[in-house]
């Protein structure tokens, strides 16, 4: 089965910062990986994906994640924190299954900047 | 850009009540999903659909039922209401060409 694992309910950085977030996976074959974001209020919107390739990608809103399958994680990372980046951040993994795709997410960390 | 609407943002009925909540996407997307949102639990699978007419329960479909009559909509319903049914309740739909999810802005629900 899978499985995904955020190990911080909550980060707490200052605007202008760096930002790492955890996300590591338990998967039976090579993983689909996404990265969602929760701002209060709204529902999810994705941040960036990994299907194959080049094991660091780039998303939106300046973030970027990198696939370590040696590790089995896929962490989120900015390299300098907005205030407007506070929000939950969802981690999820997953294939296509009978055509379609069903994926499994994490609890969430959530994001609070300080100014 | 794709769209997903939900019926209500913010909903409160009663124990016991029927209660419809209703998601409607414009991209035709084949596959929508339901979940709920809880504090510390991330998100749960409800119900999934591949195609009108066609569901699967996901993790926690006690409680509910689902109903897709046309491809862009994909109601969720519960038969009774209850307390533990108080919750942020998410419409997500998909393309299988694509994987990634669209969410819709949630509707959250209190039974009293």
């Amino acid at each position: 089965a899978q499985s995904v694992t955020q190990p911080d309910i909550h980060i707490t950085v200052s605007e202008g910062a760096s930002l790492e977030l955890r996300c590591n996976y338990s998967y039976g074959a090579t993983p689909y990986l996404f990265w969602y974001v929760q701002s209060p209020g709204q529902g999810l919107q994705l941040l960036l994906k990994y299907f194959s390739g080049d094991t660091l990608v780039q998303g939106i809103k300046g973030f970027e994640a990198e696939f370590k399958r040696s590790q089995s994680s896929f962490n989120l990372r900015k390299p300098s924190v907005h205030w407007s980046d506070a929000a939950e951040y969802f981690c999820a993994v997953g294939s296509p299954s009978g055509g379609s795709y069903i994926p499994t997410f994490g609890r969430g960390t959530s994001l609070i900047v300080h100014p | 850009d794709v769209k997903v609407t939900q019926s209500s943002r913010y909903l409160v009925k009663r124990t016991g009540e029927k209660v419809f909540l209703e998601c409607v996407q414009d991209m035709d997307h084949e596959n929508m999903f339901w979940y709920r949102q809880d504090p510390g639990l991330g998100l749960r699978l409800i119900y999934f659909s591949y195609d009108v007419k066609m569901k699967e329960k996901g993790d926690i479909p006690e409680g509910y039922s689902v109903s897709r009559e046309k491809k862009e909509r994909f109601s969720l319903i519960l038969e009774s209401a209850s307390t533990n049914q108080t919750s942020m309740y998410l419409c997500a739909s998909s393309s299988p060409l694509f994987f990634w999810q669209f969410f819709g802005p949630g509707t959250r629900l209190t039974v009293l």
